[in-house]
């Protein structure tokens, strides 16, 4: 079956740092880009991150997470990974990973999400 | 604030059509194709429409786009209670070189 799971998310403590993990299955990983996005409650969503497919070396970030947030990939074990650094309140957000929906290029529009795994901060 | 402009919610009786805007600038969709996605809170989010117009398999034609200018629009005809939804646009903004999305809308089926 074709899907993403993201798993990692729980509460933090402010200050604190959140490493999330997002599973693929069924289609090749390593030929797709992939991002997270995020919403927080009550919001909309917002783009955080992004990683180019293969050896992921093209990175972006939303301006809100630059600085302190790092996405990276392992294409041997189909996961991607989102770390987050000085979590605030704002950072609490339900997190998903969604695939680019082009192989092998940037489209910025996505196919494929997962069901999202929700980072409380809080002290 | 969302780069991209929604209104926060539509509504329409059951069988009948319903439009949602999305209001950009020349950073973002004046320049670059519009993507539109339904979600269901605590649900994956689906690509709906990409490419301003296109349709990805599986998504019934009831659904359309369109862009003109800085401004993309999403058709619904034929509404069913399982359309109530939250609805989002999104495109690439060169300006913040960001994905920006617009702030999602809301739609009732009555």
């Amino acid at each position: 079956e074709v899907q993403l799971v993201e798993s990692g998310g729980g509460l933090v403590r402010p200050g604190g740092s959140v490493r999330l993990s997002c599973g693929a299955s069924g289609f090749m990983f390593g030929a797709y880009a992939m991002n997270w996005v995020r919403q927080a409650p009550g919001k909309g969503l917002e783009w955080v991150a992004a990683i180019s497919d293969n050896g992921g070396g093209s990175t972006f970030y939303a301006e809100s997470v630059k600085g302190r947030c790092g996405v990276s990939r392992d294409n041997f074990r189909n996961t991607l990974y989102l770390q987050l650094n000085s979590l605030t309140a704002e950072d609490t957000a339900l997190y998903y990973c969604a695939r680019d929906a082009m192989a092998r290029q940037l489209s910025w529009y996505f196919d494929l999400w997962g069901r999202g795994t929700l980072v409380t901060v809080s002290s | 604030q969302s780069v991209l402009t929604q209104p926060p919610s539509v509504s329409a009786a059951a069988g009948q059509k319903v439009t949602i805007s999305c209001s950009g600038t020349s950073s973002n969709i004046g320049n670059f194709y519009v993507a539109w996605y339904q979600h269901l809170p605590g649900t994956a989010p689906t690509l709906l429409i990409y490419d301003n117009n296109k349709r990805p398999s599986g998504i019934p034609d009831r659904f359309s786009g369109s862009k003109s200018g800085t401004s993309a629009t999403l058709g619904i005809t034929g509404l069913q209670t399982g359309d109530e939804a939250d609805y989002y646009c999104g495109t690439w903004d060169n300006s913040l070189n960001n994905v920006v999305f617009g702030g999602g809308t809301k739609l009732t089926v009555l």
